[in-house]
């Protein structure tokens, strides 16, 4: 059975800084992998997406990145801001059928201060 | 079009009440998705639908029963819960293809007494 791992639990930085997210999932033979962002109390919003067969992508001040040999994904947030505060959720979906469900892992939730 | 809704974002109901939770995309999305989320936790899936059909039924009890009139519709009936069933209920869709991203709407928060 697919386990998602995310450490750390809780990361609070000033803003401005560099920051990384980590998932770690136990099956490589993932189909893609997916970066959620969740507010307290609200629905999730897809930040990236990797397939399987990609080693990283990009969207503004987001990096992800995928090894999927090691069973690791990052989420690289680049100076940070008080309004990326949110819990970080990464998902891996596992290979193509009937179902594409996802297995997500626990959140990392994220406090930048101002 | 690429929001997922999701009505009412506010339910309170007593355990022997019934009710119903909507959702709707008009994205072209042929597979649905149930998740419920207890405060803290990561999402767990309930029920998949899959061009209207129900292929994935995550072995929930039968007071949720899922319904999708057609493929823009996604309902989850309600019937005789119980305190422990309050939670986030979040509505998801995805293409059912290649870069298969979930859209997930914004939740009902479900409060049972």
């Amino acid at each position: 059975k697919q386990e998602v791992t995310q450490i750390p639990a809780a990361l609070s930085v000033p803003e401005g800084e560099n920051l990384v997210l980590n998932c770690s999932f136990t099956d490589s033979a993932i189909y893609n992998l997916q970066w959620f962002r969740q507010d307290p109390g609200k629905g999730l919003t897809s930040l990236l997406l990797i397939q399987s067969s990609q080693r990283e992508q990009t969207s503004g001040r987001l990096n992800a990145s995928l090894d999927k040999s090691s069973g690791r994904s990052t989420l690289y947030i680049a100076a940070s801001q008080p309004g990326d505060s949110a819990t970080y959720l990464c998902a891996v979906r596992l290979s193509p059928g009937s179902a594409r469900q996802l297995t997500f892992g626990s959140g990392t939730q994220l406090t930048v201060l101002p | 079009d690429t929001e997922v809704t999701q009505t009412p974002k506010h339910l309170v109901m007593g355990m022997t009440n019934k009710k119903s939770l909507k959702c709707e995309q008009h994205m072209g999305h042929r597979a649905m998705y149930w998740y419920k989320q207890k405060a803290k936790k990561p999402p767990e899936l309930m029920f998949v639908y899959s061009y209207e059909k129900l292929s994935i039924n995550e072995s929930v009890p039968s007071r949720f029963s899922p319904e999708c009139p057609n493929s823009s519709l996604l309902n989850l009936h309600l019937h005789a819960l119980q305190p422990e069933d309050s939670a986030l209920y979040l509505c998801a869709s995805s293409q059912l293809g290649p870069g298969d991203t979930q859209y997930f709407g914004p939740g009902t928060r479900l409060t049972v007494l």
